[in-house]
């Protein structure tokens, strides 16, 4: 079967740096995509990795290693607003995206 | 640019009731997708339509029904709800159903099926 593994919580300090881990099995490989969901809120689009190594998106930075089925988010100088669920997808071969359950991030002061 | 709509907000149904969900989107996108979302769970596809006219089948479609007669349109409906289907339902689209275009996700509808 398919399967998307992320952490379900973490806790973070304001100003700090978090990473957050994502672990696929999935049948077919064709992209792998970060959202950010704010409690009560839709998903929105924060990065997309389809080859190895990092992408970097102002705080944000994503890193994807193909032949080990992972990836991480990276988020820097954490802000209050931050705070949300960190969602990660992949992309099947039948061009189906495949959700983890969202790793919720915790900000505190 | 209102992007993706999604109506009602909210909704509580009489289970055996039917019901339907309505998406819509400005951004001429040919893909569209019905996710629900339940506590603990990711995101679970439940149909998606590749463009105008074409139709498939996600991970959990039993009970629901879909119709894309235009670009822009791709309602939800369910027959005879159930407690089950109580849930957050998502509309997305992406320009196309194939990589790297990322999808855009409507405000949601929350669903009570009593």
């Amino acid at each position: 079967g398919q399967n998307i593994d992320q952490p379900t919580e973490m806790t973070a300090t304001e100003g700090a740096i978090v990473q957050i881990n994502c672990t696929y099995q999935t049948s077919g490989f064709n992209g792998l995509f970060w959202y950010q969901q704010h409690a009560g809120e839709a998903p929105t689009f924060l990065s997309y990795n389809v080859l190895d190594g990092l992408e970097e998106k102002g705080r944000f930075s994503s890193f994807l290693s193909r032949s080990k089925g992972y990836s991480y988010l990276l988020l820097k100088e954490l802000q209050m607003k931050d705070s949300a669920s960190y969602l990660c997808a992949v992309k099947d071969s039948n061009y189906q995206l495949i959700w983890g359950a969202g790793t919720k991030l915790i900000i505190k002061p | 640019t209102a992007g993706i709509t999604q109506a009602p907000t909210s909704q509580i149904l009489a289970a055996g009731r039917s019901m339907t969900l309505r998406c819509t989107q400005d951004m001429r996108h040919n893909a569209m997708y019905w996710y629900r979302q339940d506590l603990g769970l990711g995101l679970r596809l439940i149909h998606y339509s590749n463009t105008a006219g074409t139709t498939g089948k996600g991970e959990v479609p039993d009970g629901y029904s879909v119709s894309r007669a235009n670009t822009d349109d791709f309602p939800l409906t369910l027959a005879s709800a159930v407690p089950s289907q109580t849930s957050v339902y998502f509309c997305a689209s992406s320009a196309t159903s194939e990589y790297p275009n990322e999808q855009f996700f409507g405000p949601g509808t929350r669903l009570t099926v009593l």
